[in-house]
């Protein structure tokens, strides 16, 4: 079975600091690990992908994710928070030859001026 | 480049109406998808089809909930007939053929409201 475990609903961030949002998975066989950003009123956005290689994956608007095989876990970070960073974040996975997507339950980020 | 389009936004009707919602996926795309949100339950896979056709329908709540995809640009998600449990945010959301490796586009979705 696949799941995601994102055990921070919420994270607080002053502007300027860097933010880790969590994310950890279970799945048998290799994992392709995904994050999404959703702002208000709007679709969920891709922002960047692990599929294989580089533990580091970097993407979008500075953001970056380290895959660790012996943790099982997918950490979402930026070095500098921007108060437009304010979002809901979801990790994903599935396993390889799946198509379909688990999300986690989502982290809702705040960056305080 | 269009991103997938979902209509309508936005949906208020009365119980026991028939709501039907709409989905145009990225063009070249082989997977779509429909999910739901909310607050209660999260974001939940109802349906997805490959090249058209039901691959996992395991996610539809019962036999109220249909979807069909007619051709290779267009989807719908019926509900008949529609309850105050079913008002949620309803995602589609296309990607290319892959073996699971590559992301998923979302549209806006529809926020739907039974009353």
């Amino acid at each position: 079975a696949q799941s995601v475990a994102q055990p921070e609903d919420q994270v607080n961030v002053a502007e300027g600091n860097p933010l880790t949002v969590k994310c950890t998975y279970s799945v048998s066989g290799n994992p392709y690990l995904f994050w999404y950003v959703q702002y208000p009123n709007r679709g969920l956005q891709f922002l960047l992908k692990y599929i294989t290689g580089d533990n580091l994956v970097k993407g979008s608007y500075g953001f970056e994710a380290e895959f660790n095989k012996s943790q099982t876990s997918f950490h979402l970070k930026k070095p500098s928070a921007l108060v437009s960073d304010s979002a809901l974040y979801f990790c994903a996975v599935n396993s390889g030859g799946a198509n379909n997507l688990f999300f986690g339950t989502g982290t809702r980020l705040t960056v305080i001026p | 480049d269009a991103g997938v389009i979902q209509s309508p936004r936005h949906e208020v009707t009365e119980m026991g109406q028939e709501v039907t919602l709409r989905c145009k996926p990225i063009s070249g795309h082989d997977y779509l998808f429909w999910y739901r949100q909310t607050m209660m339950r999260g974001l939940e896979l109802l349906i997805y089809f490959n090249n058209n056709v039901p691959i996992d329908d395991s996610g539809m709540p019962e036999d109220r909930f249909s979807a069909k995809m007619p051709n290779a640009s267009f989807s719908t998600l019926k509900i008949q007939p529609s309850e105050p449990r079913d008002s949620a945010v309803y995602f589609c959301a296309s990607s290319t053929t892959g073996a699971g490796n590559q992301p998923q586009h979302f549209g806006d979705g529809t926020r739907l409201s039974i009353l």
